[in-house]
């Protein structure tokens, strides 16, 4: 069957460390795929965008990476501030045609001061 | 600003109850999607929309209904035949050329059954 994981234990760390969250799927063969931020009770936010032959990819403190092979997304968030503490997803495209998005269940983040 | 409206913040049903949660978006896009969040899972898809008047079944559709009459507004009906309807319930949209762009999502409407 068709699976995307992320931690489902939230993630604690202290201010001024990295932060790194991992997203798994199988059995899909994404284009692309993306992360968003969630606060609770409001929307996702669209954070970076990754190609499939795009190893690697960067905006201010943030950093995704792409292993098509092993199937896994990395998110970093460097020089962790405790404004980082929500819940990340990641969401897979799974159809270009449609621009369907299918999504894990987020990893909740902690930064502590 | 440009974004969109989901209303109301919160909705509370009765057994039996149709209820209609708005979307509209003023960013003139093309794409419209509802999708269901319960806690510890992730966003699931119940319909979407490309264009005016059409749309599909997601993958839990079952128990909804929607519209598509105009480009700005995609309303969920969530009927009685939903037996399981309390969750947070988000739209979104994206542009034309969507692949390049993420969503943007309302704020959400949470749906309570009393």
């Amino acid at each position: 069957s068709q699976k995307i994981e992320q931690n489902s234990e939230a993630l604690n760390i202290q201010e001024g460390k990295t932060a790194t969250l991992t997203c798994n799927y199988t059995n899909y063969s994404p284009a692309y795929l993306q992360w968003y931020r969630q606060d609770p009770g409001r929307g996702p936010v669209f954070l970076l965008l990754i190609r499939e032959n795009e190893k690697e990819k960067r905006k201010e403190r943030l950093k995704v990476t792409f292993d098509t092979t092993l199937k896994q997304s990395l998110f970093h968030i460097t020089a962790s501030q405790p404004a980082d503490s929500a819940t990340y997803l990641c969401a897979l495209l799974i159809s270009s045609n449609t621009g369907k998005l299918i999504f894990g269940q987020g990893t909740t983040l902690q930064v502590k001061p | 600003d440009g974004g969109i409206t989901q209303s109301p913040k919160y909705l509370f049903r009765k057994e039996g109850q149709n209820v209609t949660l708005s979307c509209e978006q003023n960013l003139n896009h093309d794409a419209m999607y509802w999708y269901r969040q319960d806690p510890g899972q992730g966003l699931r898809l119940i319909y979407y929309s490309q264009i005016v008047n059409d749309f599909q079944k997601g993958d839990i559709a079952e128990g909804y209904s929607v519209s598509r009459e105009k480009k700005e507004s995609f309303p969920l009906t969530v009927t009685s035949a939903q037996k399981n309807p309390t969750a947070f319930y988000l739209c979104a949209s994206s542009p034309p050329g969507q692949l390049f762009y993420g969503y943007t999502f309302g704020s959400g409407t949470r749906l309570t059954v009393v």
